[in-house]
């Protein structure tokens, strides 16, 4: 059965401040590692990351994935009130011919940033 | 260009009572799926359809069924409603079947409550 976990579970910090947000999986047929950012709606997608080492960056926002330890790490440097969301991580992974492929979610990071 | 829309956004239903949630895109994605959250819990595939006529079960399927007839809908059913199933219900679609899986589009959500 495939697994996603996600550390720490809930995290309050002040303006400014920079957070790491911690993903570990076990799947089978590991295809691609994505992260998404939910506020008060539908999750909106932050980064598919696919090769071990390689970062993605998208303004204060970066990850990275490390396919060897199995993990992804999702850090946001000075940190701002509306990054305050629930962050997923989700796990894709082939199924096979008929099935193709599905994501498997963790339980998500809450953060908030308070002023 | 709507995206991903869902109908209901909220429902409440009793014990027993059956309905139909339905999710249509028109962005022409050949994956869909549909995801319940519930708190602390992350988000859980019930079923997803790689394609027009076919569909796969997720990790939660039981007391779900679905139907892809036409490639823009993917519809879920609950045919006899339990207060297990009080949830949020998010539909999502993604454009290809290459390798690796695509982002995934997310619907608003549907707010079930079984009494």
């Amino acid at each position: 059965e495939d697994k996603v976990v996600q550390s720490p579970l809930s995290l309050v910090v002040h303006e400014g401040d920079t957070v790491t947000l911690n993903c570990s999986y076990e799947v089978t047929n590991f295809r691609s590692l994505l992260w998404y950012k939910q506020e008060k709606k539908a999750p909106t997608f932050l980064f598919m990351l696919t090769s071990s080492g390689i970062e993605k960056k998208s303004g204060r926002l970066s990850s990275i994935l490390d396919k060897k330890e199995l993990f992804s790490i999702l850090n946001i440097t000075a940190t701002q009130t509306g990054d305050s969301a629930v962050y997923l991580c989700a796990v894709e992974a082939y199924q096979g011919e008929t099935s193709g492929s599905r994501l498997t979610f963790g339980e998500g990071t809450q953060l908030t940033v308070n002023p | 260009n709507a995206g991903v829309t869902q109908t209901p956004k909220f429902r409440v239903l009793k014990t027993g009572q059956s309905m139909t949630l339905l999710c249509a895109q028109d962005m022409n994605h050949e994956y869909m799926y549909w995801y319940r959250q519930d708190p602390g819990m992350g988000l859980r595939l019930i079923h997803y359809s790689v394609g027009e006529g076919t569909t796969a079960k997720g990790e939660v399927p039981d007391g779900y069924n679905v139907s892809r007839l036409k490639k823009q809908n993917f519809l879920l059913g609950l045919e006899s409603a339990a207060p297990s199933q009080t949830s949020v219900y998010f539909c999502a679609s993604s454009f290809t079947r290459e390798l690796p899986l695509y982002e995934q589009y997310f619907g608003p959500g549907t707010r079930l409550t079984v009494t």
